[in-house]
């Protein structure tokens, strides 16, 4: 079976240090990988995402991710949190071949602490 | 701006009613879904469709019902079969079957049983 795990529900970092977001996937095919971002109440923004061009993929705010298809990983990571990084996370896999549907991980909550 | 509106951002449901929870997107995508998200946890897929007068059922439908008469809109009706239907209600579209599209989401409906 296909699945997404986020292998921590909760994060919490200090403003100016290094953020790390774990994703690890399983599929039967290549996936192509996302990351979203969800502020309270609000919907789910794209940080970034993988389709097999580069396992670096720069994102939106200084995010970043690596895909590494020997460790089934898409970690999340940023230099430096800023306050208004606080938000909950998600990783997201669209299998290239069979269902049509998205998955989801279950989200990851960053906390930022001044 | 392209994008997906939602509308209305809160209902309030009384027991034993239907209601119905609007979204339109202009970025002339074929694929729409349905997700619920309850606090603190993941999405869970409603309902997708992949092309006009045609959809399909995804992990949680029962107790709603879609249609797909054009292909900006996509309402779905909680019905009063779903006995918890208290959640927070996203609707997303992307580019259909190919793999790599990025998902993008609406704002957000609330609904709340009173």
């Amino acid at each position: 079976a296909q699945s997404v795990t986020q292998l921590d529900s909760h994060v919490s970092v200090s403003e100016g240090t290094p953020v790390l977001l774990r994703c690890n996937y399983s599929s039967s095919y290549s996936p192509s990988l996302f990351w979203y971002v969800q502020h309270p109440n609000k919907g789910l923004q794209l940080l970034l995402k993988y389709t097999s061009a580069a396992t670096l993929v720069k994102g939106i705010n200084g995010f970043e991710a690596e895909f590494k298809k020997s460790e089934t990983s898409f970690h999340l990571t940023k230099p430096s949190a800023h306050m208004s990084d606080a938000a909950e996370y998600f990783c997201v896999a669209f299998p290239t071949s069979g269902t049509y549907k998205y998955i989801f991980g279950t989200g990851t909550r960053l906390k930022v602490l001044a | 701006d392209g994008g997906i509106t939602q509308s209305p951002k809160y209902l309030f449901r009384k027991e034993g009613q239907n209601v119905t929870l609007s979204c339109e997107q202009n970025l002339n995508h074929d694929a729409m879904y349905w997700y619920r998200q309850d606090p603190g946890q993941g999405l869970r897929l409603i309902y997708y469709s992949q092309i006009v007068n045609d959809f399909q059922k995804g992990d949680i439908a029962e107790g709603y019902s879609v249609s797909r008469e054009k292909k900006e809109s996509f309402p779905l009706t909680v019905t009063s079969a779903q006995k918890n239907p208290t959640a927070f209600y996203l609707c997303a579209s992307s580019i259909a079957g190919i793999s790599g599209n990025t998902i993008y989401f609406g704002e957000g409906s609330w609904l709340t049983v009173v």
